[in-house]
C-alpha cells in the first residue's frame, strides 16, 4: 500500500498569510496526487488534480506543485472561508486510493 | 446539474442490516466509477471501495473486502453500499463520490470531482 504522509497535522494562520501543507509518498506517484478541502458538517470538495492543476471554479490563491513523492499545497492569501481541513490523496495505485491523514487549519 | 444524492441518517443496532444508496443525476451514470469513502466521528477519509455501474466491475480495499458489499443499478442510476450485519464500529459518515480523470500525454490522472453530502450511520445498543 502507498502510504500518504501530510504535515503539519494542523496549523494556526492569519487571514493573509500564505500557506503551505506538504504530502509526501512512501513510494514515488509520479503526478498521480490530488488535494480537497474539507469544512465542519461538509463533503470533501476537489481542490487540484494532477499535482498541480486548478479544479474548476477553484480561487486561484490555491496552487499545488511537486511529483515523485514531495508534493506542496499552498495558499498565497487566506481568507476566512479557507479554514477547513486539507487532504492530499493518490490516484496512482488505482482503483486502489489513499488519502494522507488530514491537515487541520485553523486561524490564529 | 450533475449530483450524487445519498440516502437520509440511519440508526442501528449491532447484528442489523443495512443499505445506503447514491443516486447520480445529470450525467451519464453508467460512464463513470462511483467510489465510497468512510469517515469516522472526528477521523480522516478512507476509501472503501469503487464500483463501475456499466458492468458493476468492483474493487474493494483491502480494510473493507468482505466487510460491505457494494452494487449499483444502472437502471435507475444508483450506487449502494451495504452491510449484512453491522458493528458499532461501523459508526460513521459515509460518502459515495464520481471518479473522473484527465488525459494529458498518454498519462491519465484521476480525482472524485461530485461527492454525495454524506449519509450518517449510528450502531448503537
Amino acid at each position: 500500500d502507498i502510504q500518504m504522509t501530510q504535515s503539519p497535522s494542523s496549523l494556526s494562520a492569519s487571514v493573509g498569510d500564505r500557506v503551505t501543507i506538504t504530502c509526501r509518498a512512501s513510494q514515488s506517484i509520479s503526478s498521480y496526487l490530488n488535494w480537497y478541502q474539507q469544512k465542519p458538517g461538509k463533503a470533501p470538495k476537489l481542490l487540484i488534480y494532477a499535482a498541480s492543476s486548478l479544479q474548476s471554479g477553484v480561487p486561484s490563491r490555491f496552487s499545488g506543485s511537486g511529483s515523485g513523492t514531495d508534493f506542496t499545497l499552498t495558499i498565497s492569501s487566506l481568507q476566512p472561508e479557507d479554514f477547513a481541513t486539507y487532504y492530499c490523496q493518490q490516484s496512482y495505485s488505482t482503483p486502489h486510493i489513499t488519502f494522507g491523514q488530514g491537515t487541520r487549519l485553523e486561524i490564529k | 446539474e450533475v449530483q450524487l444524492v445519498q440516502s437520509g441518517a440511519e440508526v442501528k443496532k449491532p447484528g442489523e442490516s443495512l443499505k445506503i444508496s447514491c443516486k447520480g443525476s445529470g450525467y451519464s451514470f453508467t460512464s463513470y466509477w462511483i467510489g465510497w469513502v468512510r469517515q469516522m466521528p472526528g477521523k480522516g477519509l478512507e476509501w472503501m471501495g469503487i464500483i463501475y455501474p456499466g458492468d458493476s466491475d468492483t474493487r474493494y480495499s483491502p480494510s473493507f473486502q468482505g466487510q460491505v458489499t457494494i452494487s449499483a443499478d444502472k437502471s435507475i442510476s444508483t450506487a449502494y453500499l451495504q452491510w449484512s450485519s453491522l458493528k458499532a464500529s461501523d459508526t460513521a459518515m459515509y460518502y459515495c463520490a464520481r471518479r473522473s480523470g484527465y488525459g494529458d500525454y498518454g498519462y491519465y490522472y484521476y480525482y472524485m470531482d461530485v461527492w454525495g453530502k454524506g449519509t450518517t450511520v449510528t450502531v448503537s445498543s
